[in-house]
């Protein structure tokens, strides 16, 4: 089936610091991919809407310059959390529309802890 | 979308079947109903979606009301793997964004 590998699967970072997360889609072109945040004991909530080769479309309280995304490739979309705080630590998802299908696959998860 | 309604939480003993609710009664006639879970610190599994008439497959069935306000995903034979959170979508087409809802906790008991 349709596999989204996305790393690191966790990483702590100091505050200030920059980190960034990939998503991959192994064996299929992902047109386009989700970003997700899910903080503790909460839903996932969507953060931005990536499309290959065009700019990501940010969800509504989503800071476009903090949380920069890049789909350059139909493989690959990356997520990166710019002058991370310790109010960024959260568990990052992506997620990938598979096309005919109508479902969507999801990667694994990263979680961020900003110290 | 159409909003979804479903239980905070249920629990269910091993072995037995599982039935989650879920109310959608604002659904648009080509809205598909979507269920996912997610168990806990990884990312959401797929496991069915219908449109109208009820679906199976390896891993759950799902029944949908005649009038399509509601359904039900059943898990035929719990175990303890299965406890997670089930969040029940609804949406119309391929690249359209899914907006979770806060889903329902099931905990397999043994």
């Amino acid at each position: 089936g349709a596999v989204v590998s996305q790393h690191p699967s966790w990483v702590i970072c100091k505050s200030g610091t920059s980190v960034k997360i990939e998503c991959r889609s192994l064996d299929f072109q992902a047109t386009t991919m989700f970003w997700y945040r899910q903080f503790p004991k909460q839903s996932l909530m969507l953060m931005a809407t990536s499309n290959e080769g065009s700019k990501a479309t940010y969800e509504q309280g989503v800071e476009k310059d903090k949380f920069l995304i890049n789909h350059a490739s139909l493989t690959l979309s990356t997520l990166t959390v710019t002058s991370a705080h310790p109010e960024d630590s959260s568990f990052y998802i992506c997620s990938a529309a598979l096309q005919g299908s109508g479902g969507y696959t999801f990667g694994s998860g990263t979680r961020l802890t900003v110290v | 979308d159409a909003k979804t309604t479903q239980p905070t939480s249920m629990d269910c003993a091993e072995g037995r079947a599982a039935n989650l609710p879920c109310n959608h009664s604002t659904i648009s006639g080509n809205e598909y109903v979507y269920w996912y879970r997610q168990i806990h610190s990884q990312g959401p599994q797929y496991i069915i979606h219908g449109l109208k008439n009820n679906e199976t497959n390896e891993m759950a069935s799902l029944i949908i009301t005649e009038d399509r306000k509601s359904s039900t995903l059943i898990l035929p034979h719990a175990t303890l793997r299965d406890t997670a959170v089930y969040y029940c979508i609804v949406r119309v087409t391929a690249n359209e964004k899914l907006t979770f809802g806060t889903g329902t906790r099931l905990t397999i008991i043994p």
